[in-house]
């Protein structure tokens, strides 16, 4: 099992252009999440979403668009990009009823300049 | 408002002693919360969990204990070894809720 695929891995935008983060999970999880993690800030929970065609907002949505069209893919659309979108974005997939464990993919480093 | 807070940025603990991380969490409809681990460049990673029904929850050299009426909890690593030097985030969630929270993490660093 290839678990939690993010891509890509590094990205640098330029203000004002547009870009989606693909997250793609093999373990047939309900539960999807994007984070972001910004230096001394911990994982803010950006979107997540309980099943297909389900999505709802986290902590920190504004500037961020997903969808969830197949129990696989979740991915983050990120529209006119900003300075402040620059972070590490985590992608996390979740089957609740195994107690809550999350597993995240290796991250996404998106430079916004 | 921070629901999950990690007042400690980082931690320093000689190889062999104890490491003690501590998490306070502010929302009482919090019942289930994890301990990942995160290196450089890596996803975080599950390390354990408890339930709100328990107090205490043991796995091999981690072991979280979770004082409801305190509303915190704390991770113990007992001994610490060097390949323990990492970022470690504590998460809480609810019974009703599907969000995960996360506090902003302490760095670990283990000295030889």
């Amino acid at each position: 099992n290839a678990g939690v695929t993010q891509t890509p891995k590094f990205r640098i935008l330029k203000i004002g252009q547009s870009m989606t983060l693909q997250c793609t999970q093999d373990m047939n999880h309900n539960y999807m999440y994007w984070y972001r993690q910004d230096p001394g800030m911990g994982l803010k929970l950006i979107y997540y979403s309980v099943g297909a065609g389900i999505t709802d907002k986290g902590e920190v949505p504004n500037g961020y668009n997903v969808s969830r069209s197949t129990t696989e893919d979740f991915p983050l659309r990120l529209e006119l990009a900003a300075p402040s979108q620059t972070s590490v974005y985590f992608c996390a997939s979740s089957y609740p009823h195994q107690g809550f464990t999350i597993y995240f993919g290796e991250g996404s480093w998106l430079t916004v300049v | 408002d921070q629901q999950v807070k990690q007042n400690s940025p980082s931690l320093s603990v000689q190889e062999g002693r104890i490491s003690i991380l501590n998490c306070d969490y502010t929302n009482s409809m919090f019942d289930y919360f994890l301990w990942y681990k995160k290196y450089p460049a890596e996803g975080p990673t599950f390390l354990i969990s408890i339930s709100s029904i328990k107090d205490k929850n043991e796995d091999g050299r981690f072991t979280v204990f979770l004082n409801k009426s305190a509303k915190h909890l704390s991770l113990h690593i007992v001994p610490s070894q060097p390949g323990d030097s990492a970022v470690y985030f504590c998460a809480a969630t609810g019974n009703r809720d599907d969000k995960i929270i996360f506090g902003k993490g302490t760095r670990l660093h283990i000295l030889p």
